[in-house]
């Protein structure tokens, strides 16, 4: 079935570091992708639409300067949290959707686990 | 704007026993698919079984069923003989069945204990 690769899985840095969290389709072309943010014990909310490209579409209330999004190849999308601060310590998910209609699933990365001290 | 709603935060059946987590979700759509994705401790997202609301019958995959009441709005997960790695967050999900738009809207998640 579809893979959807995410690295890295872990990452603990200092305070205003920025980090970037890369995700690959490995056995398909996604011109979409999504990054999601989750929160212990919570749902996984939205944070925006990665276009292959073109610039990403964010949902209402994330800092598109802060959390940069670069979609340069069918195969990968990149989210840099910019300046990272302990607030922004969380689980981030990226996803792609299979081509073949619209009734494909998304496909998950395995998440990135983000510690910032 | 969509929403779905799991209002089981937590659920637990005996092993190979069955269960099922509620799901109900408020649209303005007619045409739209559903999911459950399983979430277990290792985080990553698996996708459990998806529905399309233009088949009335409801999708089956092994242990795994669903009961989609498209006038109620409600997809819940049916899960027989239950195992122990079927422990995990469940959410449910909802995608509009529009061309282009792919947004998956998440439930609050269910968290399933199995007991031994």
């Amino acid at each position: 079935g579809a893979v959807v690769s995410q690295h890295p899985s872990r990452v603990i840095c200092k305070s205003g570091t920025s980090v970037k969290i890369e995700c690959r389709s490995l056995d398909f072309q996604a011109t979409t992708m999504f990054w999601y943010r989750q929160f212990p014990k919570k749902s996984l909310m939205l944070m925006a639409t990665s276009n292959e490209g073109s610039k990403a579409t964010y949902e209402q209330g994330v800092e598109k300067d802060k959390f940069l999004i670069n979609h340069a190849s069918l195969t990968l999308s990149t989210l840099t949290v910019t300046s990272a601060h302990p607030e922004d310590s969380s689980f981030y998910i990226c996803s792609a959707r299979a081509p073949g209609g619209g009734n494909q699933p998304q496909h998950f990365g395995d998440g990135t686990r983000l510690s910032i001290l | 704007a969509q929403t779905v709603t799991q209002s089981q935060p937590e659920m637990s059946v005996q092993e190979a026993e069955t269960v099922t987590l509620s799901c109900t979700y408020d649209t303005s759509e007619s045409d739209y698919y559903l999911f459950w994705y399983k979430q277990p401790p290792s985080r990553q997202m698996i996708l459990v079984i998806r529905q399309e609301a233009y088949k009335q019958q409801n999708a089956t995959e092994n242990r795994f069923s669903v009961n989609f009441q498209k006038a109620a709005k409600s997809f819940s997960l049916k899960i027989s003989d239950s195992q122990l790695g079927d422990a995990a967050m469940y959410f449910c999900a909802y995608r509009p069945g529009i061309q282009g738009a792919q947004k998956l809207v998440f439930g609050q998640g269910t968290r399933l204990t199995i007991n031994p």
